[in-house]
């Protein structure tokens, strides 16, 4: 098994651009969550999903976009980037009754200049 | 608003030398203390679950304990290899999934 995978694993943006980061995991997990990382202030849960067809917004939803159309992928879109959006993303997945034991994925390092 | 503190930000240990990180947490209807493993450039890596003032659990060399307030990740007869940035999680509920608010973590540097 691949475990959780992330697609592109680095990525420098111009300010106003767009893209979409994809999370892909072979595990057959329900969950799906994308977090974003930054220095000092830990793991902060931007969107996540409880199954095919459903997302909900996290701590910091504002200016992502995201999508659950296959069970085994969730993409992450910026519609228009901005410098604060430089971070680190990691997308996460578990299965139903492993509530807290998140499997995670190597992360993508974007850059918004 | 659910907090999670973790101390010291970073930790240098020679190897052999026992130490212990701290998970400091204030929340409301507490589900669970979770820690985790990140090495640089990975994902974080799920190590314990605790769900009770009192339970304990032991993996290898570190052994994570809880209280009502705090957690430790105790570390004995470090090794290189378990330098990484240790991170701690606690869960609630929110609509239909499960969440984790984390600490900012521990950086632990293992010397030879």
């Amino acid at each position: 098994n691949a475990g959780v995978t992330q697609t592109p694993k680095f990525r420098v943006l111009k300010t106003g651009q767009s893209m979409t980061l994809l999370c892909a995991q072979d595990m057959n997990h329900e969950y799906m969550y994308w977090y974003r990382q930054d220095p000092g202030m830990g793991l902060r849960l931007i969107h996540y999903s409880v199954g095919e067809g459903t997302t909900a917004k996290g701590e910091v939803p504002d200016g992502y976009n995201v999508s659950r159309l296959k069970k085994q992928n969730f993409l992450l879109g910026l519609e228009s980037a901005a410098p604060s959006q430089t971070s680190v993303y990691f997308c996460a997945s578990h299965k139903t009754g492993a509530a807290y034991e998140q499997y995670f994925g190597p992360g993508t390092r974007l850059t918004v200049t | 608003e659910d907090q999670v503190t973790q101390s010291p930000e970073a930790l240098r240990l020679q190897e052999g030398e026992s130490s212990s990180l701290n998970c400091s947490y204030t929340v409301s209807g507490l589900r669970g203390l979770f820690w985790y493993r990140q090495d640089p450039g990975k994902g974080p890596e799920f190590l314990f679950t605790l769900y009770s003032a009192g339970e304990e659990k032991e993996k290898e060399r570190l052994k994570a304990t809880l209280t009502k307030k705090e957690s430790f990740l105790h570390i004995t007869a470090p090794k290189p290899e378990d330098s990484a940035t240790y991170l701690c999680a606690v869960g609630f509920s929110s609509g239909s999934a499960r969440q984790l608010t984390f600490g900012s973590g521990t950086q632990l540097t293992v010397l030879p």
